[in-house]
Order: structure tokens, then sequence, then C-alpha cells
């Protein structure tokens, strides 16, 4: 099956950039979506398709994906980012959609 | 406005079943993928089943014959059957559902979620 790596940890200073890679094998060729959540809260969609944001989010918030990794970019970052990020790959091979371990970030 | 609400969790013994439901609003269960997610204590998501418009179903590999989604179109709900449940199956249990424009490859709606403790 598979498998999507996040570091388990990132920490950014307020107004700075945070970088949260999710690696997985050729993961360039799948679309990749990344979630935000915070403390006792269900996630929410910031990024589809390896950089399309939902209506209601930031522009601070980007996303790339090439070769082996994809990146999640937070921009500016603010006290209300801090939160935990995860990555996914829907694997239309197994019909099986795929997270990551998640990232918490703190600011 | 979509929406979706979760209900039914509690505490079960291993071995013991449950039913989720998850109401929903806004849009017609039948036109949309239907999803559970769900994320053990202090841990990470995990994808556990999918309900196509078409009524195929896919499963987790570790819910595989033990887990059973199925909709109510006339009460616009879907539900997650959970039989044979172990310890490892404790988890807060959310209802998704797909995005705006009808790719099954992501979430966009996610509903707040509703605990499973399986424990004797």
């Amino acid at each position: 099956s598979y498998v999507l790596a996040q570091p388990p940890s990132v920490s950014v200073a307020p107004g700075q950039t945070a970088r949260i890679p999710c690696e997985g094998t050729n993961i360039g060729g799948k679309s990749v979506h990344w979630y935000q959540q915070r403390p006792g809260q269900a996630p929410v969609l910031v990024v589809y398709n390896d950089g399309d944001r939902p209506s209601g989010i930031p522009e601070r918030f980007s996303g790339s994906n090439y070769g082996n990794t994809a990146t999640l970019t937070i921009n500016r970052v603010e006290a209300g980012d801090e939160a935990d990020y995860y990555c996914q790959v829907w694997d239309g091979s197994s019909d099986q959609w795929v997270f990551g371990g998640g990232t918490k970030v703190t600011v | 406005e979509v929406q979706l609400v979760e209900s039914g969790g509690g505490l079960v013994q291993p071995g013991g079943s449950l039913r989720l439901s998850c109401v929903a609003s806004g849009f017609s269960v039948s036109s949309n993928y239907l999803s559970w997610v769900r994320q053990a204590p202090g841990k990470g998501l995990e994808w556990v089943s999918i309900l196509y418009s078409g009524g195929w179903t896919y499963y987790a590999d570790s819910v595989q014959g033990r887990f059973t989604v199925s909709r109510d179109n006339a009460k616009n709900t879907f539900h997650l059957q959970m039989n044979n449940l172990r310890d490892d199956d404790t988890a807060v249990y959310y209802c998704a559902r797909d995005s705006d424009s009808g790719s099954r490859e992501y979430f966009q709606y996610w509903g707040q979620g509703t605990l499973v403790t399986v424990s004797s």
C-alpha cells in the first residue's frame, strides 16, 4: 500500500515561513491534498490538487508537488496557524485514500 | 450550506457492534461520495470507507469484512455498521463528503465526529 511520510513537528516564529514536506514514491504523479486540524476540532481542507485553495482559505497557504516530495507552505505564519497538518492522496491502483502521519506546527 | 452531523458513538465491548449515522443537509446523499475517516486518541487520520453515488463501496484493509457502509436516501443519512469491534477501533469517527466539483479524491466537508470506545 502507498505510504506518505511527514515530520512529526515543525517550529516557526511568527511572521516567518513554515514548510511542511510530505514524502511518497513518485508523489509528483499524484494529486496531493492538505488538511489543518486544530485541537479538538474536525479537519479543514486548506489545499487541494497540489496547490489550489478552497474558498475562505488565506493566500498565505500554498502547495507544490514534484518528484518524491509535496510541500505545504504557510507564509507570514500567525499564532492561529498552530495546528496539525495532514497530507493525503488517492491511490487509484488500490482505491485507497491515504493520509500522512501528520505534522504539528508550533508557532 | 453543507452540513454533516454524526451520531451513534459510545462505549462497546470487544466483539460487539455499533452503528454510526451521519445526517446530511444542503445536498443529497444519493449524489455524492460519502466517506468515514477515524482518528485514534492522540493519533493521525485514517481513512475507513467510502460509498460511491453509484453504490460501490471500498474499505481500508483494517476494517474489511467487519464494517459496512450504507445510505438511506429518504432520510438523507448514511451509516457505518461496525461489527466484531476491537480495541484498536477506538477512535473519533468523522463522516466526510467529496468536493463541490465532484472529485472523489479529497474530502471538502467534514462532520464534527463521534467517539467510539471499545473496552471491556
